[in-house]
């Protein structure tokens, strides 16, 4: 079966760049016509949507997130990955990959376990 | 702030039924069958519970229902158990601007 892995630092100092990658086992990331997806959970706090890249490459963004986000492919490793720059405390959060079952549409049937990314000096 | 809104939170007794609503507007909710609820039990991942509205994932228990109506959205929890206790998510497709927005969680207990 399907399963996600994120991956990246931990720690990430303000007005740098956070990078997470995602790597995805058990199926190809081109194959399927699936999209898949970043998602955020502040601390104690609900879900946020970053955004999706469809196996084409084709990206769409959460509006709020859009000019510091860039989510990109590389399908000889399998994996999807996550670049968000300009980070500010803010952004400190619970970063989670996740696969859309139909998609673009929020229906999202596979996760990662997500990875803790603090944010501070 | 959440785009949709959900209670803060919900409780019932074992066996009982609990419902959870999930509001939005013409542009989300209300718009489109694309309405997913998700559970999350502490320091875990979110697992999708319903999907398109009212459909389960395969090794979902039917005891979990959802429905729709108008711009809200609601989960039931029929036969509690304690192993249900978990936060409660549902999210919504609100168009190609904005593709996908969630709700702001309801911790469910069971008493």
């Amino acid at each position: 079966q399907v399963q996600l892995q994120e991956s990246g630092p931990g720690l990430v100092k303000p007005s740098q760049t956070l990078s997470l990658t995602c790597t995805v086992s058990g199926g190809s990331i081109s194959s399927g016509g699936y999209y898949w997806s970043w998602i955020r959970q502040h601390p104690g706090k609900g879900l946020e949507w970053i955004g999706y890249i469809y196996y084409s490459g084709n990206t769409y963004y959460n509006p709020s997130l859009k000019s510091r986000v860039i989510i990109s492919l590389d399908t000889s490793k399998n994996q999807f990955s996550l670049k968000l720059s300009s980070v500010t405390a803010a952004d400190t959060a619970v970063y989670y990959c996740a696969r859309d079952r139909v998609g673009p549409v929020g229906g999202f049937d596979i996760w990662g376990q997500g990875t803790m990314v603090t944010v501070s000096s | 702030q959440s785009a949709l809104t959900q209670p803060p939170s919900a409780s019932g007794s074992p066996g009982q039924s609990v419902t959870i609503s999930c509001t939005g507007t013409s542009s989300d909710v209300g718009g489109y069958n694309f309405v997913s609820w998700y559970q999350q039990h502490p320091g875990k991942a979110p697992k999708l519970m319903i999907y398109e509205v009212n459909k389960r994932p395969s090794g979902v228990p039917d005891r979990f229902s959802a429905s729709k109506s108008g711009n809200t959205a609601s989960l039931t929890v029929s036969g509690l158990q304690a192993e249900h206790e978990a936060d409660y998510y549902c999210s919504s497709y609100a168009g190609s601007n904005n593709l996908v927005v969630f709700g702001g969680g309801t911790k469910l207990t069971v008493l």
